[in-house]
């Protein structure tokens, strides 16, 4: 079974753009989370995901935002980029992810903001 | 506000020694797991531990959730130089809506 595919894994953009990140999830995973994991703040929780509802938020501005679709993928989009946004972007998947359930990362995206 | 603290930030030690991690929170955990993460890799799930007072082994790695669910160690015996990664213990709480809060890892280095 193929994991978490994360697209693209490297991006370079510049202070005022916007980006978009792709997730693919493992088949069957109905729970799409992201996480953005800086050397300052650690991983931090950015939203979850569950059948095309976003399910939970964590405490990031609205610039950040994602969405789900139909086969479970996801994007997640950061508008207005800020030389702070530099991070690697994690996207786990689960089968429900309530209570202790197992999530699976992705190998994250690298976005470098210039 | 960091609801779960971990510690030591960083650990280098030689082959064969022996570490503890932590991991603390004011709160209560309704579960905690512990990760691991190589350098160009997301995190791999190592242990999930929900009851207060569990002890679970994985090989040389022992974890352990305190009685009052609100911290939690792990513990490796025999350092190895493949040990060498981030490990990251990851809460939900209560009150937190599901969420799952991390801590802000424990960079460790084994050295042969």
């Amino acid at each position: 079974k193929a994991g978490v595919t994360q697209t693209p894994r490297y991006l370079i953009k510049t202070r005022g753009q916007q980006v978009t990140l792709s997730c693919s999830p493992i088949s069957g995973h109905r729970s799409v989370s992201w996480y953005q994991q800086t050397p300052g703040q650690g991983l931090q929780f950015l939203f979850e995901y569950f059948s095309e509802t976003q399910r939970n938020k964590g405490n990031f501005p609205g610039r950040f935002s994602g969405r789900q679709f139909s086969n479970s993928r996801s994007e997640m989009n950061v508008s207005t980029l800020e030389l702070g946004d530099s991070a690697l972007y994690l996207c786990a998947s689960s089968l429900a992810a309530r209570g202790p359930d197992t999530q699976y990362f992705g190998p994250g995206t690298r976005l470098t903001v210039l | 506000t960091q609801l779960l603290e971990q510690s030591p930030q960083f650990l280098s030690i030689q082959e064969g020694e022996n570490l503890t991690v932590y991991c603390n929170s004011s709160s209560v955990f309704s579960s905690l797991q512990w990760y691991r993460q190589e350098p160009g890799e997301g995190p791999v799930l190592l242990v999930t531990v929900v009851t207060g007072g569990e002890v679970k082994k994985l090989k040389r790695l022992t974890f352990q959730f305190g009685d009052a669910r609100k911290d939690s160690s792990l513990h490796i015996t025999a350092a190895q130089p493949g040990d060498t990664g981030l490990y990251l213990c990851a809460g939900r709480f209560y009150n937190q809506g599901g969420k799952l809060i991390f801590g802000q890892g424990t960079e460790l280095s084994v050295k042969p």
